[in-house]
């Protein structure tokens, strides 16, 4: 059975305390892997995909990784902003895209 | 940048009544999801559409949903006979193509009482 399990469910930091977030998945066939930032009340707003293990992908300043087994969410020198939940989303060989539950980041001043 | 956007932002429906959620994907965009969120649980995918068909359904997507493109801009999601479990966030996603990623819209949180 296709699942995405992310971890820890919840991160608090202080500004600028570097972290990492997990996203395990097994999937048949996996086509793109895909992190995505929700804030309340909002739908979820695309950040990377990743398509083969040993890709990376930056923006400012989060970094993704990607293994045959799992994703990493590097969040470097947090900022308050930053703050939000992390989702990470697989699709499998079909069109179809499962979601994980999501990291609660919270930055603390 | 253009955006998904999804109406109403809230919707309170009672038992038994049809609801139909509306959705306007990005214009060139080729690929439309419905998704839904639970209060507290995971995103989970109910239906994919593509080339004026459903492409992939889940479990979730019994024969009380449909979904409709009834013009070259909408999408909708009818939910014929709602029950109180049908309480929800719903999300629609549109991408351009095979390799893009999905773009969301701000969901309609469907209350049903």
């Amino acid at each position: 059975e296709d699942q995405v399990t992310q971890s820890p469910e919840a991160l608090r930091l202080q500004e600028g305390e570097s972290s990492s977030l997990n996203c395990s998945y097994t999937v048949s066939g996996l086509r793109g892997l895909f992190w995505y930032r929700q804030d309340p009340g909002k739908g979820p707003e695309f950040l990377f995909t990743l398509y083969s293990a040993g890709e990376e992908k930056e923006k400012e300043r989060l970094k993704a990784t990607l293994t045959k087994k799992e994703s990493f969410l590097h969040i470097t020198a947090p900022k308050p902003e930053d703050s939000a939940t992390y989702l990470c989303a697989v699709q499998a060989s079909r069109n179809q895209f499962y979601f994980g539950t999501g990291t609660s980041l919270t930055v603390i001043p | 940048e253009p955006e998904v956007t999804q109406t109403p932002s809230h919707q309170v429906t009672q038992m038994g009544q049809e609801v139909i959620l509306r959705c306007v994907p990005i214009s060139n965009h080729l690929y439309f999801y419905w998704y839904r969120q639970i209060l507290g649980q995971k995103v989970e995918f109910l239906v994919s559409f593509y080339n004026n068909e459903i492409s992939e359904k889940s479990e979730i997507f019994d024969d009380q949903f449909s979904v409709e493109r009834p013009d070259g801009s909408n999408f909708t999601l009818k939910i014929r006979s709602t029950k109180l479990e049908d309480s929800a966030m719903y999300f629609c996603a549109s991408r351009a193509s095979e390799g893009q990623p999905q773009h969301f819209g701000d969901g309609t949180r469907l209350s049903i009482l």
